[in-house]
């Protein structure tokens, strides 16, 4: 079974203020790593999709930084707004492999 | 814009009746998928099917069977329901393994 960590597991942050969480996965036979953020009541949504060192993917004010090589992942949100309130997973993607290994996530809740 | 539809939304049964999940996508992707989420464990895979007429075990798959009966329609199955299977069921989809994955609306199954 895949390790994927996500630190911390829950956040409260005052909005306007900016945050950024981890998402920790095997540095070996990496093959994608995904973003999902998922509101209570609701199913998770895509965010991002990256697969390269060094990648970063912005929307909005929500971007993310990969390092494949020593295993982990940013998710960071500016400004943050009531609306970003939902826990954010992430997953993982081995190589060679159709399955996806999902973190525990963050739940973010913020403070208006 | 269907997306990917769930049937049922909720369901309570008793131990050791039977009872079909049933899940379908409009988008024609290649990939689907049926997870379980827990409170505490995440989202972890019970089978998923990587194109028409295959499928394969994820994490947790005892307890459960699956049937790709389309493209469209990946139906998961308790054959004799045990308490341990009370969980949301959420089924998804993708175009292929590393895309990322549309999710539907979730099951609520309650197992008395």
């Amino acid at each position: 079974i895949l390790n994927v960590e996500q630190s911390p597991q829950s956040l409260h942050v005052q909005e306007g203020d900016s945050t950024n969480f981890t998402c920790s996965f095997p540095s070996s036979n990496f093959y994608a790593l995904h973003w999902y953020r998922w509101e209570t009541a609701k199913s998770p949504e895509a965010l991002f999709v990256m697969t390269l060192n060094g990648d970063e993917k912005k929307k909005g004010r929500i971007s993310a930084t990969l390092n494949t090589k020593e295993g982990y992942s940013y998710l960071y949100i500016k400004g943050s707004q009531p609306e970003d309130s939902a826990t954010y997973l992430c997953a993982f993607n081995e190589f060679g492999n159709e399955k996806l290994t999902f973190g525990t996530g963050t739940r973010l809740t913020i403070i208006p | 814009n269907a997306g990917v539809t769930q049937t049922p939304k909720f369901q309570v049964l008793k131990t050791g009746q039977s009872m079909t999940l049933q899940c379908a996508q409009d988008m024609n992707h290649n990939s689907m998928y049926w997870y379980r989420q827990d409170p505490g464990m995440g989202l972890r895979l019970i089978y998923y099917s990587a194109s028409e007429g295959t499928t394969d075990k994820g994490e947790v798959p005892n307890g459960y069977n699956v049937s790709r009966l389309n493209k469209r329609e990946f139906s998961l199955r308790l054959e004799s329901a045990a308490p341990s299977q009370t969980s949301v069921y959420f089924c998804a989809s993708s175009e292929a393994g590393w895309w990322p994955q549309h999710f539907g609306d979730g099951t609520r199954l309650s197992i008395l």
